[in-house]
């Protein structure tokens, strides 16, 4: 079985904090996603990664950074939280390949809360 | 990527078959359909893909018409653990296949 894990399923940080959400994939996925769900906006890709030390912008990538040292993990930074990043942040991973198109497997997600 | 147009929910008893549809007009022809559900509290589950061909697997069968406009999703034997937001994507396959955009996908409730 394909698994994604995220270091924390409930974070509480204070404003101005710097965050650090940590994804891991057991599966040697080349691709890995990180996502945020908001209740009426569905979810938005925030960055994605297609291999080690690439990155991506996805849609809403202002006030986040990302980091992908080792093939199987792909870090989320907040640099200084900001209370309209709370939210439900969802980390995925795929297989990368031309002509078919690989689904997407996600881990449970991180509740965050900026007070 | 074309957009997609579901019911925001539906029920269905336990046991029966669950039918959620999704119109994708749209939809160009590399473009592949997609299932995810969301359990409360869970991330997406990845379901089903099809781009012309119905498909079956163990979890459910996609029904896609032959103008390619519209799909329908068959949960054959829904039971209590189905209850979730079901979402209908389509993306482009190939290097750039990256992206998925989910809608706000049907509620499916399954009553006991």
């Amino acid at each position: 079985d394909v698994k994604v894990t995220q270091s924390s399923r409930y974070l509480v940080k204070r404003t101005g904090e710097k965050v650090f959400l940590e994804c891991v994939q057991d599966m040697d996925h080349e691709n890995m996603f990180w996502y945020r769900q908001d209740p009426g906006l569905g979810l938005r890709l925030i960055y994605f990664s297609y291999d080690v030390k690439m990155k991506e912008k996805g849609d809403i990538p202002e006030g986040y950074s990302v980091s992908r040292e080792k093939k199987e993990r792909f870090s989320l930074i907040l640099e200084s939280a900001s209370t309209n990043q709370t939210s439900m942040y969802l980390c995925a991973s795929s297989l990368w390949g031309t002509g078919a198109s690989y689904e997407q497997y996600f881990g449970p997600g991180t509740r965050l809360t900026v007070t | 990527d074309a957009k997609t147009t579901q019911p925001p929910s539906m029920d269905c008893a336990e046991g029966r078959a669950a039918n959620l549809p999704c119109n994708h007009s749209t939809i160009s022809g590399n473009e592949y359909v997609y299932w995810y559900r969301q359990i409360h509290s869970q991330g997406p589950q990845y379901i089903i893909h099809g781009l012309k061909n119905n498909e079956t697997n163990e979890m459910a069968s996609l029904i896609i018409t032959e103008d390619r406009k519209s799909s329908t999703l068959i949960l054959p034997h829904a039971t209590l653990r189905d209850t979730a937001v079901y979402y209908c994507i389509v993306r482009v396959g190939g290097d750039s296949s990256y992206k998925l955009i989910f809608g706000s996908g049907t509620r499916l409730l399954v009553r006991p």
